[in-house]
């Protein structure tokens, strides 16, 4: 079946530098791409779409300008959380679609998590 | 804007008796409809899902949703939960509208089993 990889699983890094963590679909082509943020014992909150070829759209209140996403192909998205800070520490998730079960029936294929610890 | 409602943070059962987590939606069009099960610091993994056709949907590991849309409702259930079972479960709906296809997570419910 579909699988999507997430790495790295844990990262841990100081305040104010750059994390990027990479989310790959490793047996289908997914032209689209969602990063999810997950805080401890909360649901998940949809930070925004990565679109291949395209910008991604972000939810309300996220900003782009710190949460750096690019859809670099059909397999490979980025997150990237700039300048962290340590209310930045989260548990991020991404998500792809599966094209070849065509329609929007196809369910969204999940990687492990990310989970970013910022000190 | 969609939303969707899982009554209970925590749901406690014994080993071998019936599990039924709740889940209601807020849209007056049914919305496409998922339950998705998260063990710790992973993903998530699909249970099942109901776009159409028969309401009663049967996913993986035993579990099955029933669709009510008088009651807007989309509960999942299982006849006898397993110590493995425990888990926190997600229901989640997305616009048949939405081109994006986002999915919108309920708040969730942890499940626990007592031996």
């Amino acid at each position: 079946g579909a699988v999507v990889s997430q790495h790295p699983s844990w990262v841990i890094c100081k305040s104010g530098t750059s994390v990027k963590i990479e989310c790959r679909s490793l047996d289908f082509q997914a032209t689209t791409m969602f990063w999810y943020r997950q805080f401890p014992k909360q649901s998940l909150m949809l930070m925004a779409t990565s679109n291949e070829g395209s910008k991604a759209t972000y939810e309300q209140g996220v900003e782009k300008d710190k949460f750096l996403i690019n859809h670099a192909s059909l397999t490979l998205s980025t997150l990237t959380v700039t300048s962290a800070h340590p209310e930045d520490s989260s548990f991020y998730i991404c998500s792809a679609r599966d094209l070849r079960q065509g329609t929007y029936n196809s369910p969204l294929h999940f990687g492990n998590g990310t989970r970013l610890t910022v000190t | 804007a969609q939303s969707v409602t899982q009554l209970g943070s925590h749901v406690s059962v014994s080993e071998g008796a019936l599990v039924l987590l709740r889940c209601n939606y807020s849209s007056s069009v049914p919305p496409y409809l998922f339950w998705y099960v998260q063990y710790p610091n992973q993903g998530l993994q699909l249970l099942l899902k109901y776009t159409t056709g028969a309401t009663l949907v049967k996913g993986i590991n035993g579990f099955e949703a029933e669709f009510k849309k008088s009651e807007t409702s989309f509960h999942l259930t299982k006849p006898s939960a397993h110590m493995s079972d425990a888990a926190e479960y997600f229901c989640a709906v997305s616009d048949r509208g939405d081109s994006s296809y986002k999915l919108i997570f309920g708040s969730g419910t942890r499940l626990l089993v007592r031996p």
